[in-house]
C-alpha cells in the first residue's frame, strides 16, 4: 500500500511564475490537508479537503494560492505569482475520515525555492 | 487549542530511554494529547496519542500526569534513527483535523 505521494520533490521558480504541487492521497483515504513549513519553523496548517469539497482553508493566504481536490486525480496546491517568501517545504497529509489525527500519514514534502 | 511547551531540544545516548516531556498546563477535560515526530527532511509521522491513561504501542509511551497537565513520551531504546523533531500536539476529538505543530523538542540520540 503506497502511502501518500507528493510530486515533484523538488521544484525551483522564478518571481511571478506559477507553481503547481501535487498530492496523492494513501488508497481509500478521502481527505487531504495541506501544510506549509518555512525553513526553520513548525508546520502551519493550510488547507483541509475531500473530494471535490473545501472543507476549511482558514490557512491559505489570501491571495495567489489555491487548493483543488477534484473527483479523479490528485489534489493540487497551485501558487500563482510566486515570491521569495513562499520558499518553503509544502505537505500534503491524507487521512481516511474526519477527526482521525491518529490515521493521518503525511507524504514526504515538496521543496519550492524561488530566486 | 490548548497551548503546549516543550524544551528546544534534549540528548540521548543510543540504547538509553529517552523522556521527552511537554507542559498543557491549559488542557480541557476533553483534549487529547499527541505525539508527532519529523526526522530531517521527512513528513510528520504520528507516534502515539492519549487522553488520560497511560499508552503504550510499538514505537513508544505516553504517561499523562494525574491532573493532565504534563505528559512524558517514552522512547524506551532510543536508537540512532530515533533522532528527530518531536511534537507534542493538544486536540479536541472534534477538531482532530487541523494540527496545531509549535516548536518541538530536537532529540539528537548519540552512538
Amino acid at each position: 500500500n503506497a502511502g501518500v505521494m507528493q510530486n515533484p520533490r523538488h521544484l525551483v521558480r522564478r518571481r511571478g511564475q506559477e507553481a503547481r504541487l501535487r498530492c496523492s492521497p494513501m488508497k481509500g483515504h478521502s481527505h487531504v490537508y495541506w501544510y506549509r513549513q518555512l525553513p526553520e519553523e513548525g508546520l502551519k496548517f493550510m488547507v483541509y479537503l475531500q473530494k471535490e469539497n473545501i472543507i476549511d482553508e482558514s490557512g491559505m493566504p489570501k491571495e495567489r494560492f489555491s487548493a483543488e481536490f477534484p473527483k479523479e486525480g490528485p489534489s493540487i496546491l497551485r501558487i500563482q505569482q510566486v515570491v521569495r517568501g513562499d520558499s518553503a517545504a509544502y505537505f500534503c497529509a491524507s487521512s481516511p475520515r474526519a477527526g482521525s489525527a491518529g490515521e493521518l500519514f503525511f507524504g514526504e514534502g515538496s521543496r519550492l525555492t524561488v530566486l | 487549542d490548548a497551548k503546549t511547551t516543550q524544551p528546544p531540544s534534549m540528548d540521548c545516548a543510543e540504547g538509553r530511554a529517552a523522556n521527552l516531556p511537554c507542559n498543557h498546563s491549559t488542557i480541557s477535560g476533553n483534549e487529547y494529547v499527541y505525539w508527532y515526530r519529523q526526522i530531517h527532511s521527512q513528513g510528520p509521522q504520528y507516534i502515539i496519542h492519549g487522553l488520560k491513561n497511560n499508552e503504550t504501542n510499538e514505537m513508544a509511551s505516553l504517561i499523562i500526569t494525574e491532573d493532565r497537565k504534563s505528559s512524558t513520551l517514552i522512547l524506551p531504546h532510543a536508537t540512532l534513527r530515533d533522532t528527530a523533531v518531536y511534537y507534542c500536539i493538544v486536540l479536541t476529538p472534534y477538531n482532530t483535523d487541523k494540527l496545531i505543530f509549535g516548536t518541538g523538542t530536537r532529540l539528537q540520540v548519540f552512538p
